[in-house]
């Protein structure tokens, strides 16, 4: 079965400190994998996806199939970057649904 | 910028009633869903819903639950007779499906709260 772990419920940084939210997915396919944001009081709004490669503010996930894992990276935490991380599965061959993790709580302290 | 919308954002019933949340796709977006997340859990996938049919559902999506698209604009989720493990937020979302997809666009929810 399609399982992300996000191991770290809570995680607090201070502003210009590196951050990392981890991220583990069970899958024997091929996956796609996200991350989504949810800052306070707005909606789930896609943050990354690995298949882009991109890096959208200042962030970056790199898809280690080794240990299955997608963790998400920042060099220098913002103060606005505090919000809820998920991370999602979507595995390919026909299924739209994505598989959410639990989330980690990101707070940023100036 | 098109955005999902949602209503109502906040419902309180009574067990046994019947609730259905209303979504409002984004209106060239060909599949749609619902999720829920119950407080302090995951957000769980419910069903997603393209050309008119379910096209995949999760196990909580049980008898009691039905979708439907009456007037080709809105998205309903019906709850026949609620129970009180029902009460979750429930997020409407959409997308454009084909090659492109992984990005949905998520409604802010509607709260249910079942006494």
């Amino acid at each position: 079965a399609q399982r992300v772990t996000q191991p770290e419920k809570l995680l607090s940084v201070f502003k210009g400190a590196p951050v990392e939210l981890k991220c583990n997915y069970s899958y024997s396919g091929s996956p796609e994998l996200f991350w989504y944001v949810q800052y306070s009081r707005q909606r789930l709004q896609l943050l990354l996806r690995h298949i882009s490669r991109e890096s959208i503010k200042g962030f970056t996930a790199d898809l280690n199939k080794g240990e299955t894992s997608f963790h998400l990276k920042k060099p220098f935490a913002q103060e606005e970057d505090s919000a809820m991380y998920y991370c999602a599965l979507k595995y390919q061959g026909g299924s739209e649904k994505l598989v959410f993790g639990k989330g980690t709580k990101l707070t940023v302290n100036p | 910028e098109p955005e999902v919308t949602q209503t109502p954002s906040h419902q309180v019933t009574q067990m046994g009633q019947e609730v259905i949340l209303r979504c409002v796709p984004i209106s060239n977006h060909l599949y749609f869903y619902w999720y829920r997340q119950i407080l302090g859990q995951k957000v769980e996938f419910l069903v997603s819903f393209y050309n008119n049919e379910i096209s995949e559902k999760s196990e909580i999506f049980d008898d009691q639950f039905s979708v439907e698209r009456p007037d080709g604009s809105n998205f309903t989720l019906k709850i026949r007779s609620t129970k009180l493990e029902d009460s979750a937020m429930y997020f409407c979302a959409s997308d454009f499906g084909g090659a492109d997809t992984g990005e949905l666009f998520f409604g802010e929810g509607s709260r249910l709260t079942v006494l």
